[in-house]
């Protein structure tokens, strides 16, 4: 099993250019999110999904979009980046009752917008 | 409402001593309690879990975590540290009372000296 695969593992974009970061699952999982992670600042949740085609915000949701159309993916979109969006940013998945299971992370994107 | 506060963002410790790294909790209804483990430019590992069973968690590598309800607390312990144990430390928790997205603490960095 893969687990959560994340592409890319780097990337660096210039302000006002946008891209998406991808995560894929190969657990069945029915919950994703995707969180980001600031210095000191633990991690953030941006949005979560509870199935395919079900998403909502988290603690941090403006200047980024998401979308599940299959129970595998839940790719995360940065429109128009801005500085502030530097970061790392990790996607995760569990089980339905995820307090049971745990959850599992992938390997990260870092984010740098310049 | 849930929150989790890492007691110490720092804990500095001699090889073959034991480590202590300090977690409490507000939760509305039953906890569930986690830690996690990232090594330096690495996606996060699950140490081990408390999930309304026994009060001592015993996890991987060593490291346990005991649930105290009456403190709100759930600290992580490990009775002799290893060098490969320096690494940032969180703790998570989640509620059956929401939807079991879980809030991250803001880690602590554990640092073994030789």
């Amino acid at each position: 099993n893969a687990g959560v695969t994340q592409t890319p593992k780097f990337r660096i974009l210039k302000i006002g250019q946008s891209m998406t970061l991808q995560c894929t699952q190969d657990m069945n999982h029915n919950y994703m999110y995707w969180y980001r992670q600031d210095p000191g600042m633990g991690l953030k949740l941006i949005y979560y999904s509870v199935g395919a085609g079900i998403t909502d915000k988290g603690e941090v949701p403006n200047g980024y979009n998401v979308s599940r159309s299959t129970t595998e993916d839940f790719p995360l979109r940065l429109e128009l980046a801005a500085p502030s969006q530097t970061s790392v940013y990790f996607c995760a998945s569990s089980r339905e009752t995820g307090d049971n299971y745990g959850y599992t992370f992938g390997s990260g994107t870092r984010l740098t917008v310049v | 409402a849930q929150s989790v506060t890492q007691l110490d963002s720092h804990v500095s410790v001699s090889e073959g001593t034991p480590v202590l790294l300090r977690c409490n909790y507000s939760s509305s209804y039953s906890p569930s309690l986690f830690w996690y483990v990232q090594h330096p430019n690495k996606g996060l590992q699950l140490l081990l879990k408390y999930t309304s069973a026994a009060t001592l968690v015993k996890g991987i590598n060593g490291f346990e975590a005991e649930f105290k309800k009456s403190e709100t607390s759930f600290h992580l312990t490990k009775p002799s540290a290893h060098m490969s144990d320096a690494a940032e430390y969180f703790c998570v928790v989640t509620t059956s009372g929401g939807s079991y997205i879980p809030t991250f603490g803001r880690g602590t960095s554990l640092i073994v000296h030789p």
